[in-house]
């Protein structure tokens, strides 16, 4: 497997402008959950999903943030309008369940956001 | 509301000094913990998963250990060397279904 994917791997964008992150969970994970990160807050939760459903969402930031799994392979994190202070690291992970939460997270490689 | 502190924030050492990282955590209902390393720029690698029943987990050099009674975890890291340098996290997770809760991790240099 190729691990949990996420593209982009950096956007540099104008405030004001939608910013749509991407994440493909390893197949047969069926968790799925978006972090984010900053030097300030280190890594906070933001969403996650169980089976496609989201399960808890307290962590989004504001209504100028939304998150959907369409399908148990992708998920999307969108931004709209963007702000500077949304400039952070994206992370997302996967993780199995049932006996097999025993191996716990696989994260991503991130998406560096910018917003100027 | 759980909450995960790792002290020391930083932490230099020379080469080949055995070194504790601590993480500890305000709820001792959890379910596992599990320690990340993460490189300058990259993602999180999973080092170490214990779960709520052990009490120790070992992977080469490093071994973490596990008191839930006192909500405390450290990660020991033997013969260190200055690849060893990143930020170390720790996480738990209260139950099989939800979210793991971060502490703001240990950045950690060795020296050569």
């Amino acid at each position: 497997d190729a691990g949990v994917i996420q593209s982009p791997r950096h956007e540099v964008t104008e405030m004001g402008q939608e910013v749509t992150l991407r994440c493909k969970p390893i197949s047969g994970h069926d968790y799925l959950f978006w972090y984010r990160q900053t030097m300030m807050r280190g890594l906070e939760l933001l969403i996650y999903f169980n089976n496609n459903v989201p399960i808890d969402d307290s962590g989004m930031p504001e209504d100028r943030f939304s998150a959907k799994m369409p399908n148990a392979s992708f998920s999307t994190l969108k931004i709209q309008p963007s702000e500077p202070r949304d400039s952070a690291v994206y992370f997302c992970a996967s993780s199995p369940s049932g006996r097999m939460a025993y191996y716990g997270y696989t994260f991503g490689s991130g998406t560096r956001l910018t917003v100027v | 509301k759980q909450e995960v502190t790792q002290i020391p924030a930083a932490l230099s050492v020379p080469e080949g000094e055995n070194l504790v990282l601590n993480c500890s955590f305000t709820d001792s209902a959890i379910y596992n913990l599990q320690w990340f390393r993460q490189d300058p720029g990259k993602g999180l690698t999973s080092l170490l998963l214990i779960q709520s029943s052990q009490r120790e987990q070992t992977s080469g050099r490093l071994n973490a250990s596990l008191d839930k009674s006192s909500g405390r975890s450290t990660l020991y890291i033997a013969a260190s060397q200055p690849g060893d340098s990143a930020t170390y996290l720790c996480a738990v997770r209260k139950q099989a279904g939800t979210a793991l809760i971060f502490g703001k991790g240990t950045t950690l240099s060795v020296s050569s």
